[in-house]
């Protein structure tokens, strides 16, 4: 079974702080994704990573920073945290290309549901 | 870019079936997505249609019809396990790196 990972299901910061959101997936999954998801708004990507130190930035980068230093393991920061970055936040996982017509389905972690002060 | 509709809730009555429609607007089409997520869980994979036609998988159901930027996912013998939200998602080859589009979610709401 694959399993997706992240450091904390709540957390509460203040604002202005630097918060670290960890994912760790154990299938060996090229990509990983962060989304947050909001009421009314759905599942949004922030930033994925198709392999180890490689990032790109999603439908709503801005106030966040990545990092995938390990395989297994994306990391999200937000460096200095905002009312509005209150939210949960879910990591996903998933192979890398393969051939037109594969599943490549992403997995996805438990959440992390992030309050902003 | 991609466009992704579907009705925001749906109820139904356990023992019945229901219809959760799903259409889509994008630049490129390399597969559509069922997920299910129950309230404060994760989401998780249902079914995955690239070619037109009806793929089903026990009491749940998904077709796709591309010309017509459709899809929809059908429940069957509905459970009150089944209330939960469900996501269509659209994977758009462009992009080269498997990303998914995701529609705002159908909240069904299954009674007895």
């Amino acid at each position: 079974d694959v399993k997706v990972t992240q450091s904390s299901r709540y957390l509460v910061k203040r604002t202005g702080e630097k918060v670290f959101l960890e994912c760790v997936q154990d299938m060996d999954h090229e990509n990983m994704f962060w989304y947050r998801q909001d009421p009314g708004l759905g599942l949004r990507l922030i930033y994925f990573s198709y392999d180890v130190k490689m990032k790109e930035k999603g439908d709503i980068p801005e106030g966040y920073s990545v990092s995938r230093e390990k395989k297994e393991r994306f990391s999200l920061i937000l460096e200095s945290a905002s009312t509005n970055q209150t939210s949960m936040y879910l990591c996903a996982s998933s192979w890398g290309w393969r051939e037109w017509g594969s599943y490549n389905e992403q997995f996805f972690g438990p959440g992390t549901r992030l309050t902003v002060l | 870019g991609q466009n992704i509709d579907q009705p925001t809730e749906m109820t139904a009555t356990e023992g019945a079936i229901v219809q959760i429609n799903c259409t889509y607007q994008t630049s490129g089409f390399n597969g559509l997505f069922w997920y299910q997520q129950h309230a404060g869980e994760a989401p998780t994979f249902l079914s995955y249609n690239v070619l037109d036609g009806l793929e089903e998988k026990g009491r749940f159901s998904s077709f796709l019809s591309r010309s017509k930027g459709y899809s929809y996912l059908l429940l069957k013998e509905l459970q009150m396990k089944d209330s939960a939200s469900y996501l269509c998602a659209v994977r758009d080859p462009g992009s080269g790196y498997s990303t998914l589009t995701f529609g705002k979610g159908t909240m069904l709401l299954v009674s007895p």
